[in-house]
């Protein structure tokens, strides 16, 4: 079965800082990958996604993600932190399910940025 | 172009009632997921409908049923509500291309709809 693992449960980091979330998963054939965000109180909201092609994607707010299929790993990076990056982070995959589609999610990595 | 829309946002129920909650898709994406999350469990699927039929569905027991209208918009309910299933009920939509491509893609999530079973 499809399933992904984030490591990490929390992650601290400085204010103007590199981040790197790591993204682990177990999935047969080409993934389908995605990184999602969560503020307090908020859905999810996307912010990029590997489908096939270039591995290394660019996402919103200056995200990106290296698809790594030897290690099997989606990790997600940004060069400088902002404070507004502390949140919940998913890495999810995509899987077929019966006659539909799902997302399998990681449990979530959660961040925090100091000044 | 609106967004998910989920309502009610909020809402407090007792064990042993019942609850639905709606959401409205983005314009033109014709599936509907629903998520349940919890701080225990994470985000877990729920099921998914597409062309007013039930694609598939998670494991989760027969109190949770839901349905699709024509206009793609869909309703969650919950029966003889249960202190855990206290949780954020997240809605999701995607378009649900034709074609080969039909179970791929990103999905779209509302703001959720946050049960709590007293």
């Amino acid at each position: 079965a499809q399933s992904v693992t984030q490591p990490d449960i929390h992650i601290t980091v400085s204010e103007g800082a590199s981040l790197e979330l790591r993204c682990n998963y177990s999935y047969g054939a080409t993934p389908y990958l995605f990184w999602y965000v969560q503020s307090p109180g908020q859905g999810l909201q996307l912010l990029l996604k590997y489908f096939s092609g270039d591995t290394l994607v660019q996402g919103i707010k200056g995200f990106e993600a290296e698809f790594k299929r030897s290690q099997s790993s989606f990790n997600l990076r940004k060069p400088s932190v902002h404070w507004s990056d502390a949140a919940e982070y998913f890495c999810a995959v995509g899987a077929i399910l019966d006659s539909g589609y799902a997302l399998n999610f990681g449990k979530g990595t959660s961040l925090l940025v100091t000044p | 172009k609106a967004g998910v829309t989920q309502t009610p946002r909020y809402l407090i129920k007792t064990r042993g009632q019942q609850v639905t909650l709606s959401c409205s898709p983005i314009s033109g994406h014709r599936s509907v997921s629903w998520y349940q999350q919890t701080p225990g469990q994470g985000l877990q699927f729920l099921f998914e409908y597409f062309s007013e039929t039930q694609r598939n569905k998670g494991n989760f027991p027969g109190r949770f049923s839901g349905r699709q209208f024509s206009n793609s918009r869909s309703e969650m309910n919950v029966s003889t509500l249960e202190l855990g299933d206290s949780a954020l009920y997240l809605c999701a939509s995607r378009l649900w291309p034709r074609g080969p491509k039909a179970n791929t893609g990103e999905l779209f999530f509302g703001e959720g709809s946050r049960l709590t079973v007293l």
